[in-house]
C-alpha cells in the first residue's frame, strides 16, 4: 500500500517550458487535490477533482490545468512555466464527506530560472 | 473570509510541554485538524477534534477547542526532539474545501 505516489521529486524548469506532474493514489478515493506550498503562506489550492473526469478550480488555478482519466490518476501540468510558479506542489487525496482528512504525497519541489 | 492564522516558530526543551495555538475565522467548520509535516515529506494526519468537542485527548497530545473565540491549541506532552516538525492547522468547511494556517515550526532544544 503505497499510499499517494508523487512524480518527479525535483524539476528544475526554464521559463516557457512545460511540465507534467503526475500523482497516484492506491487508497481508492473519490477526491484528488493539488496544492502549492509557499513559505509563510501555508498551503493553497490549485485544482481538485471529486472523481474520475471531473476537474475543478481552486483558490489559485491560474497558469496550471488537470486532468482525471482514471480514478487513480491526478496530473498537474504547466503549460508555460513562469517563476512564480517556483514551489512545492502537493498531491493529497481523499474520502467524501467532512470528516475525511487528506492524505498527502512527498511533494515535488520545481524550480523555474 | 476564511482564514486560519497560527505563530510561525516555537522553540521548546526537550521534556517541556509545547502549546501551539491557532485561530480560525469560518464558524461553519465542523472538523479541525492538527497535521505534522516532517523535512522532505508530506502532511500528515496528527488529529482532529469535532466542532461540537471541547477536547481531545491521545496520548501526549490534547487539543482544546473554544468554539466562541474560535481558537484551537495543540498540547504535546514530555516534546522530544523527534517532535521537531511543522504543524499546519486546518479547518473543514465542506468534504472538498480545507483551509490551512501557515504552519508552526516546532524546534526541541536537547
Amino acid at each position: 500500500n503505497a499510499g499517494v505516489t508523487q512524480t518527479p521529486k525535483f524539476r528544475v524548469l526554464k521559463t516557457g517550458q512545460s511540465m507534467t506532474l503526475l500523482c497516484a493514489q492506491d487508497m481508492n478515493h473519490e477526491y484528488m487535490y493539488w496544492y502549492r506550498q509557499d513559505p509563510g503562506m501555508g498551503l493553497r489550492l490549485i485544482h481538485y477533482s471529486v472523481g474520475e473526469g471531473t476537474t475543478a478550480k481552486g483558490e489559485v488555478p491560474d497558469g496550471y490545468n488537470v486532468s482525471r482519466l482514471k480514478k487513480q490518476n491526478f496530473l498537474l501540468g504547466l503549460e508555460s512555466a513562469a517563476p512564480s510558479q517556483t514551489s512545492v506542489y502537493f498531491c493529497a487525496s481523499s474520502f467524501p464527506g467532512n470528516n475525511s482528512p487528506l492524505h498527502f504525497g512527498n511533494g515535488t519541489r520545481l524550480t523555474v530560472t | 473570509g476564511e482564514d486560519v492564522e497560527q505563530s510561525l516558530f516555537l522553540s521548546v526543551r526537550e521534556g517541556d510541554s509545547s502549546v501551539i495555538n491557532c485561530t480560525y475565522t469560518d464558524s461553519s467548520s465542523t472538523y479541525l485538524y492538527w497535521y505534522k509535516q516532517e523535512p522532505g515529506a508530506g502532511l500528515q494526519l496528527l488529529t482532529y477534534i469535532f466542532s461540537n468537542m471541547d477536547m481531545k485527548q491521545d496520548q501526549r497530545l490534547t487539543v482544546l477547542l473554544n468554539k466562541k473565540d474560535k481558537h484551537l491549541s495543540l498540547r504535546i506532552a514530555d516534546t522530544q526532539t523527534g517532535d521537531s516538525a511543522i504543524y499546519f492547522c486546518a479547518e473543514n468547511l465542506k468534504s472538498f474545501k480545507t483551509i490551512f494556517g501557515a504552519g508552526t515550526r516546532l524546534f526541541v532544544k536537547a
